[in-house]
């Protein structure tokens, strides 16, 4: 079964400063990946999805992520943090099967604070 | 072109009624996934339908059920509602198929549930 670990539930920053939100994925086959951000009272929206042609995976609002096979890792950053990036986020799994890779599976969520 | 659509967006409902949730997808997309969002659980999967079909189910009890029409508009209802099931019900919809881009999930904005 497929699982994702996110570490830290609560990260806080200063504005300007490198952002960095953990992610571990476990996996029986290569899996798709994902980041996904929440902000209040909103759903989710896709950051950026990990699609096996390239390890550094470069999604919107300066967010990137590097896939890691030998740490089974996927960990988002940000170089510089902007007042606006505060809210949860997700890091996401799904087995890229006929009938699985539509059920994704997220981590506990990551709050990201960002102090001015 | 529009997003996902999810009615109502705020429900009160009492214990032991029953509540149908409604989910109006992206034009063109097949499939439909629901999620339950609470503070002490996170997201988690509850059902994936396509083409008018289960395809994918988490651990939920019988009480949470769905169907999706052939429009691909989806509905869940959960029975017997007990205080528990007060969450944030997402739906996401997506192509469908097991390509990573048309696995990419898009979220409605939830129905926001509280069973007093």
């Amino acid at each position: 079964a497929q699982s994702v670990t996110q570490l830290g539930s609560h990260v806080s920053v200063s504005e300007g400063a490198l952002v960095l939100l953990r992610c571990n994925y476990s996996s029986s086959v290569p899996p798709y990946l994902f980041w996904y951000v929440q902000y209040p009272n909103q759903g989710l929206q896709l950051l950026l999805k990990y699609t096996s042609a390239a390890t550094l995976v470069k999604g919107i609002n300066g967010f990137e992520a590097e896939f890691k096979k030998s740490e089974t890792s996927f960990h988002l950053t940000k170089p510089s943090a902007h007042m606006s990036d505060a809210a949860e986020y997700f890091c996401a799994v799904s087995d890229p099967g006929y009938s699985s890779a539509s059920k994704i599976i997220f981590g506990s969520g990551t709050r990201l604070s960002i102090r001015p | 072109k529009a997003g996902v659509t999810q009615t109502p967006r705020y429900l009160i409902k009492t214990r032991g009624q029953q509540v149908t949730l409604s989910c109006s997808p992206i034009s063109g997309h097949r499939s439909v996934s629901w999620y339950q969002q609470t503070p002490g659980q996170g997201l988690q999967f509850l059902f994936e339908y396509f083409s008018e079909t289960q395809r994918n189910k988490g651990n939920f009890p019988g009480r949470f059920s769905g169907r999706q029409f052939s429009n691909s508009r989806s509905e869940m209802n959960v029975s017997t509602l007990e205080l528990g099931d007060s969450a944030l019900y997402l739906c996401a919809s997506s192509l469908g198929g097991t390509s990573i881009t048309n696995t990419e999930a898009f979220f409605g904005q939830g129905t926001r549930l509280t069973v007093v």
